[in-house]
């Protein structure tokens, strides 16, 4: 019931493509839900979050869209850059609850020129 | 502002010694997490501390412990090391105790275990 499951674990897409990473979680007690980019070297920086009282959230390129009867979302990348080539993760965590991220397995995305 | 300051950026330690690792937060940050992260496991979640209190601690074996200060750094502690204990520990500060409130990651300390 705690995990999350991260989709696809490696992802090649041409240079101005759409990516788009998928998440899905069992507990229905997570109520935040965000996303990490990891360079090499680098710790995770938070890239975009959610909580589940809006289906959808767009901060320039990056989209979460969130399906709560699903108990999935999902990080779409428009336009997608080189400079995007990194692992995501998605993450899930609880209100309230102390500070515990359940992380999903991380998705390796190359962007090709 | 400084962001967080993991050290020692790199260690190498032999089987059955202990290693001491540091995070310096965010200033006027007070919660302090620890994961570890492995190419097999992923992501996990070790402890975290607020307030020089563990509020949470994750499914790992006692030989990980941890402490914090009164001025929010925090430490890390493994005993009695294994080759398994080999990975990236990552240190993440955020501004209260609560969920949904942004976590601030260092760049980490690799630990290779030989």
């Amino acid at each position: 019931q705690q995990q999350v499951k991260q989709s696809p674990q490696s992802l090649i897409v041409q240079k101005g493509g759409i990516s788009i990473i998928n998440c899905a979680y069992e507990n229905t007690a997570f109520d935040y839900f965000p996303w990490y980019q990891q360079f090499p070297g680098k710790g995770p920086a938070l890239l975009i979050a959610i909580r589940p009282d809006v289906s959808e959230k767009k901060e320039g390129r990056f989209t979460i869209s969130f399906n709560k009867s699903a108990k999935q979302f999902s990080l779409h990348i428009m336009d997608s850059q080189p400079g995007d080539s990194a692992t995501y993760f998605c993450a899930a965590s609880r209100a309230h609850s102390n500070y515990q991220l359940i992380w999903g397995a991380g998705t390796k995305l190359i962007i090709k020129p | 502002k400084a962001g967080v300051t993991q050290t020692p950026r790199y260690l190498i330690k032999t089987r059955g010694q202990q290693v001491t690792l540091s995070c310096s937060p965010i200033s006027g940050h007070r919660s302090v997490s620890w994961y570890q992260q492995t190419p097999g496991q992923g992501l996990q979640f070790l402890f975290e501390y607020f307030s020089e209190t563990q509020r949470n601690k994750g499914n790992f074996p006692g030989r990980f412990s941890g402490r914090q200060f009164s001025n929010s750094r925090s430490e890390m502690n493994v005993s009695t090391l294994e080759l398994g204990d080999s990975a990236l520990y990552l240190c993440a500060s955020s501004s209260t105790n609560g969920a949904n409130t942004e976590a601030f990651f260092g760049q980490g300390t690799r630990l290779t275990v030989v």
